[in-house]
């Protein structure tokens, strides 16, 4: 009963450093998502993919890559790290079709200094 | 664009007070509509999910509608608990373009509830 699973838990970055942030789904859901989460702001799309092999921009995606190589897997890189980034970002997935309630990851607290 | 949008951004209540919470949205294009709680620190959990043909859901003390027409939903919480108090968030579930299949989920910023023992 994973679910969706995201890693690292916390991190703090130093200015200009990258890092990658780890989804994994283990339900085969074709749809996977990125989301940051700022204090009164909600949540915001960053990038969201459709299947493997396919990926699109959401609504904040710049300063961050994602890819989608396998069905499982949906890491988010940032590059070049700056304190705008830092955030709580979700990783959720959903099946294809109507009745598919999303699941999400407990989130990583992420820390630019 | 989608646009989902929760009035009031807080709430409190006395418990045991029934109460309702408001989401509206813009596109009625949708493939459902889900109602979240999320706690303090935490991740996103599932409450109620309703699907765009559907007009209502119900679990336990929860009860979400759906009317598309109006682009509007409500979480509908009888006799309230201190437990309850969490952020609720609604998002909607869209349909691409030109597959019509699902694609984006799109969230409201919440509302933080609040129920005084």
């Amino acid at each position: 009963n994973a679910g969706v699973t995201q890693t690292p838990k916390f991190r703090i970055l130093k200015i200009g450093q990258s890092m990658t942030l780890q989804c994994t789904q283990d339900m085969n859901h074709n749809y996977m998502y990125w989301y940051r989460q700022d204090p009164g702001m909600g949540l915001k799309l960053i990038y969201y993919s459709v299947g493997a092999g396919i990926t699109d921009k959401g609504e904040v995606p710049n300063g961050y890559n994602v890819s989608r190589s396998t069905t499982e897997d949906f890491p988010l890189r940032l590059e070049l790290a700056a304190p705008s980034q830092t955030s709580v970002y979700f990783c959720a997935s959903t099946a294809h079709g109507p009745n598919t309630e999303a699941f999400f990851g407990q989130g990583t607290r992420l820390t630019v200094v | 664009k989608q646009e989902v949008t929760q009035i009031p951004a807080a709430l409190s209540v006395p418990e045991g007070e029934n109460l309702v919470l408001n989401c509206s949205f813009t596109d009625s294009a949708i493939y459902n509509l889900q109602w979240f709680r999320q706690d303090p620190g935490k991740g996103l959990t599932s409450l109620l999910l309703i699907q765009s043909s559907q007009r209502e859901q119900t679990s336990g003390r929860l009860n979400a509608s759906l009317d598309k027409s109006s682009g509007r939903s409500t979480l509908y919480i009888a006799a309230s608990q201190p437990g309850d108090s969490a952020t609720y968030l609604c998002a909607v579930v869209e349909k691409a373009l030109y597959t019509g299949a699902n694609s984006k989920l799109t969230f409201g910023k919440g509302i933080t509830l609040s129920v005084r023992p």
